[in-house]
């Protein structure tokens, strides 16, 4: 089963900041948190990923809880490019990385 | 250009037959992952391999069968054995750490006629 929940799908105007929110309460000391997109019929590209701090990148920001146990992909501005599925997974060392459904994300021009 | 690389795109195999899907890795990436997708849903982890000649069964291993005796290359292997294999094949790989980003190929539609 998929370490992480995250809504099934979520809806945003273009140009406005959009929060996609992932729970992870059973997260380990070691687990980073990545977050990955897909377009329909392609593979998953990398978004951004964090162990505690949060992070800033070209694409997106992801603000981590104090106690880890759920994070916050920030896209500051949607486009229409944006709309795909995300999704939150944690990875650790032992590398068997499951995917949960991830979340749908519409974006309204 | 460094990259993962899945073939074939598309497949059509009859029932009762096995077929192999290719997937070879030039990013000199120790751990790779197989995943199975079909339609809207997540991806469900096949089989995954940490280093050459080992790897572990994933979530829904029935029906498949992998190798990795090169660093490079981790053919998948749907057998006749998988009830319903359509759907569409995802090939990863990264580094074996949590800070590890995954590359991911193409991707492979699978079809049983």
């Amino acid at each position: 089963d998929a370490k992480t929940t995250q809504p099934n799908s979520m809806e945003s105007n273009e140009e406005e900041p959009v929060h996609l929110p992932c729970n992870h309460s059973t997260i380990s000391g070691t687990d980073y948190i990545h977050w990955y997109r897909q377009l329909p019929s392609q593979g998953p590209e990398y978004v951004i990923h964090g162990l505690t701090s949060n992070v800033n990148n070209r694409m997106a920001s992801l603000a981590i809880a104090e106690d880890r146990k759920s994070s916050t992909l920030i896209l500051h501005r949607a486009t229409l490019r944006d709309a795909a599925v995300y999704y939150c997974i944690l990875k650790t060392s032992y590398d068997k990385v499951i995917f949960g459904p991830g979340t749908s994300l519409s974006v309204i021009p | 250009d460094g990259g993962i690389t899945q073939s074939p795109k598309y497949l059509f195999r009859k029932e009762g037959q096995n077929v192999t899907l290719s997937c070879e890795q030039n990013l000199n990436h120790d751990a790779m992952y197989w995943y199975r997708q079909d339609p809207g849903q997540g991806l469900r982890l096949i089989y995954y391999s940490q280093i050459v000649n080992d790897f572990q069964k994933g979530d829904i291993a029935e029906g498949y069968s992998v190798s990795r005796e090169k660093k490079e290359s981790f053919p998948l292997t749907v057998t006749s054995a998988q009830k319903n294999p359509t759907a569409f094949y995802l090939c990863a790989s990264s580094i074996p750490a949590g800070l590890g980003t995954i590359y991911f190929g193409e991707g492979s539609w699978l079809t049983v006629v």
